[in-house]
């Protein structure tokens, strides 16, 4: 059980456009879900945190105009990066909490911006 | 603020013990987590602490001591496929997720 579906798995897009990422907990309802962020070689750095029916809670210095998330029910939220750049592209996961210490990842969806 | 550290590479040969240490300093507590991750995959769950002591899973046990802020993960008996990068990551108050730089493990023949 406990399994965390991430879409799409690779996106390349153009420069000024925007890509939505989907994260979908299969079989179990997520309190919480987490979006990271991971450049080559360094570790996940935590973006937001979103809670099914509220605004989400943004790191620092992380753009909340420029990362939207939606965490439209219990078991889906969604991370756009709106009028992506080159300096965005990297590895993005998100992560379902079901409890306090129950942590899912999604498979990750590495973006590509030219 | 979170800060979690934890060294950048290690390399040890195929048979042998290696030890990742971890050190963190979070606004409140509620766990440590070990993860294996391999380039370009999500890290995927080895072990998780929230009291003092070892737990033993295996090939690979960690360790936990919260007076010091200090963790451990011991891979024995490593194999080729150890090789990847090691995540440690603790649980704050807010019960936030946030991960050290990790350590990327090189097993040699």
């Amino acid at each position: 059980g406990a399994v965390v579906s991430q879409h799409p798995s690779w996106v390349i897009c153009k420069s000024g456009t925007s890509v939505k990422i989907e994260c979908r907990s299969l079989d179990f309802q997520a309190t919480t879900m987490f979006w990271y962020r991971q450049f080559p070689k360094q570790s996940l750095m935590l973006m937001a945190t979103s809670n099914e029916g509220s605004k989400a809670t943004y790191e620092q210095g992380v753009e909340k105009d420029k990362f939207l998330i939606n965490h439209a029910s219990l078991t889906l939220s969604t991370l756009t990066v709106t009028s992506a750049h080159p300096e965005d592209s990297s590895f993005y996961i998100c992560s379902a909490r079901r409890d306090s210490i129950g942590y899912t990842f999604g498979s990750g969806t590495r973006l590509t911006v030219v | 603020g979170q800060n979690i550290d934890q060294p950048t590479e290690m390399t040890a040969t195929e048979g042998a013990i290696v030890q990742i240490n971890c050190t963190y300093q979070t606004s409140g507590f509620n766990g440590l987590f070990w993860y294996q991750q391999h380039a370009g995959e999500a890290p995927t769950f080895l072990s998780y602490n929230v009291l003092d002591g070892l737990e033993e899973k295996g090939r690979f046990s960690s360790f936990l001591s919260r007076s010091k802020g200090y963790s451990y993960l011991l891979l024995k008996e490593l194999q080729m496929k150890d090789s990847a990068s090691y995540l440690c990551a603790v649980i704050n108050g807010d019960y936030k997720l946030s991960f050290g730089a990790g350590t990327t493990v090189t097993v040699r023949a």
